[in-house]
C-alpha cells in the first residue's frame, strides 16, 4: 500500500530556534500534501496545502511566516517551525495525494514536536 | 470547519459489530464521506469513503443513506486492535481534510 513518512519522529528544539520536518511519499508521486497540527487530546487541525512548484496556501488564522512550507518534488514537502515557542509543542502530521488517484490521500506517522 | 457530528465515544464487545454513525446534514452532491481512523499517537488510517453508493472493502462497510445526510461505518467483527478515534469526514474544496471531534470506539474482551 501507499506509504508516506516523516522525519524526524521525534525533536526536541530549544525556544527561539527553528526546527525543520520531512513529509515524503514513498512509493507514488504527490502534487499535493497537506499539513496537520494535533494537541494533545485534540482532533487534527488543517494548517496548510503544500503544492509542488508553488507556494502553499495557509488556512485562516496560520501564520505562512511561522510555518515555511517547501514543496520542492513530486515526493517531498517540507514544514519549518521558526521561532519555536513552547506553544508550538505539537504533534504535526502530514498527508499526501496520490497525483494519479486525486481521491486517495495517506497520512504520515507523524512527528512530535516538543520546544523547551 | 467541520461538517459532520459524531457521537463522543461508543463500546463495543469484541467480535460484535460495531456501527458508528456520522451525520452530515449539509452535505453537497458532489462531496464525498471519507472515514479514517487514529491510533494513539500515529498518523490516522484510511478505512473507506463513498459518495452515493453503499461501499465495502476488507476493513469495513460504509452505509450512505439515500438523502446523504448520514452515514453509518461497520466493522463487521470488532476485535482489541480497532479501538481507535474515528473520523467521519466531508470532503469538499479541493480534496482538504476538516477533521471533527470523532469517535473513541472500545472494543472491550
Amino acid at each position: 500500500g501507499a506509504v508516506v513518512s516523516q522525519h524526524p519522529s521525534r525533536v526536541i528544539c530549544k525556544s527561539g530556534t527553528s526546527v525543520k520536518i520531512e513529509c515524503r511519499s514513498l512509493d507514488f508521486q504527490a502534487t499535493t500534501m497537506f499539513w496537520y497540527r494535533q494537541f494533545p487530546k485534540q482532533s487534527l487541525m488543517l494548517m496548510a496545502t503544500s503544492n509542488e512548484g508553488s507556494k502553499a496556501t495557509y488556512e485562516q488564522g496560520v501564520e505562512k511566516d511561522k510555518f515555511l512550507i517547501n514543496h520542492a518534488s513530486l515526493t517531498l514537502s517540507t514544514l519549518t517551525v521558526t521561532s519555536a515557542h513552547p506553544e508550538d509543542s505539537s504533534f504535526y502530521i502530514c498527508s499526501a495525494e496520490n497525483s494519479g488517484r486525486s481521491n486517495e490521500q495517506y497520512f504520515g506517522p507523524g512527528t512530535r514536536l516538543t520546544v523547551t | 470547519d467541520a461538517k459532520t457530528t459524531q457521537p463522543t465515544s461508543m463500546d463495543c464487545a469484541e467480535g460484535r459489530a460495531a456501527n458508528l454513525p456520522c451525520n452530515h446534514s449539509t452535505i453537497s452532491g458532489n462531496e464525498y464521506v471519507y472515514w479514517y481512523r487514529q491510533i494513539h499517537s500515529q498518523g490516522p488510517q484510511y478505512i473507506i469513503h463513498g459518495l452515493k453508493n453503499n461501499e465495502t472493502n476488507e476493513m469495513a462497510s460504509l452505509i450512505i443513506t439515500e438523502d446523504r445526510k448520514s452515514s453509518t461505518l461497520i466493522l463487521p467483527h470488532a476485535t482489541l486492535r480497532d479501538t481507535a478515534v474515528y473520523y467521519c469526514i466531508v470532503v469538499y474544496n479541493f480534496n482538504k481534510f476538516y477533521f471533527g471531534s470523532g469517535t473513541k470506539l472500545n472494543v472491550k474482551p
